[in-house]
């Protein structure tokens, strides 16, 4: 079983759509929590750190559910420009250091 | 301020063929990461740094070498090339505390024939 588990897509959703990405993990000790946005051929880049708490930046709110390990994305009024995969990142503990580890992403288009 | 660079941007290599990646930082970051990314895989970690002169297996290690004789650089080595060894290289680095960002290169295609 893979540490970080995301539902692939294609999420294929029109312009002012509202949109949730989930992403389980597997390691408990699990300290940070992250997503990632990449564009096609792309490096990925944060898109927003996820708080125990929840915690929103414009039309993006991210959720983090600790009991259950789960953590998601709420992309509310979807615009054409963010069509892209999103990728979760969790920070288990690996000998003493925290080493970011990906979720497969989820491929995420908004058409007009 | 370049961040990450990774050096070179595409190669093609034959079947056996050995070649060096080269990533630099300029962020004064203690860990440094190498990944690769295939289509419907994500990307899985092949080895990563949490310091000069230390590095560690990630989760696809084999057919690899590494090494960070500078902090500064993160040097991925393929030996004898494979055509499985056919993907799209990430090189990241992060400080060393859970709560930080990791900061990507822009990435290396390599195909092996």
């Amino acid at each position: 079983r893979k540490e970080v588990e995301q539902d692939p897509g294609p999420f294929n959703v029109p312009e002012g759509a509202t949109v949730a990405f989930n992403c389980t993990y597997s390691n408990s000790a699990s300290q940070s929590f992250f997503w990632y946005r990449q564009d096609c051929r792309k490096e990925p880049k944060l898109l927003m750190s996820v708080y125990s708490s929840g915690n929103e930046d414009g039309r993006f709110t991210a959720q983090l559910n600790r009991a259950s390990q789960y953590i998601s994305l709420l992309i509310r009024d979807s615009k054409l420009s963010d069509s892209a995969t999103y990728l979760c990142v969790v920070n288990p503990r690996s000998g003493g250091s925290y080493i970011p580890t990906f979720g497969r992403g989820t491929s995420l288009i908004v058409h007009p | 301020n370049a961040g990450v660079t990774q050096t070179p941007k595409f190669r093609v290599l034959k079947t056996g063929q050995s070649m060096t990646l080269l990533c630099a930082q300029d962020m004064n970051h203690e860990y440094m990461y190498w990944y690769r990314q295939d289509p419907g895989m994500g990307l899985r970690l092949i080895h990563y740094s949490v310091g000069e002169g230390t590095t560690a297996k990630g989760e696809v290690p084999d057919g690899y070498n590494v090494s960070r004789l500078k902090k500064q650089n993160f040097l991925l080595g393929l030996e004898s090339a494979a055509p499985s060894q056919t993907s799209v290289y990430f090189c990241a680095s992060s400080p060393p505390q859970a709560d930080t960002e990791a900061f990507f290169g822009q990435g290396t295609r390599l195909t092996v024939v």
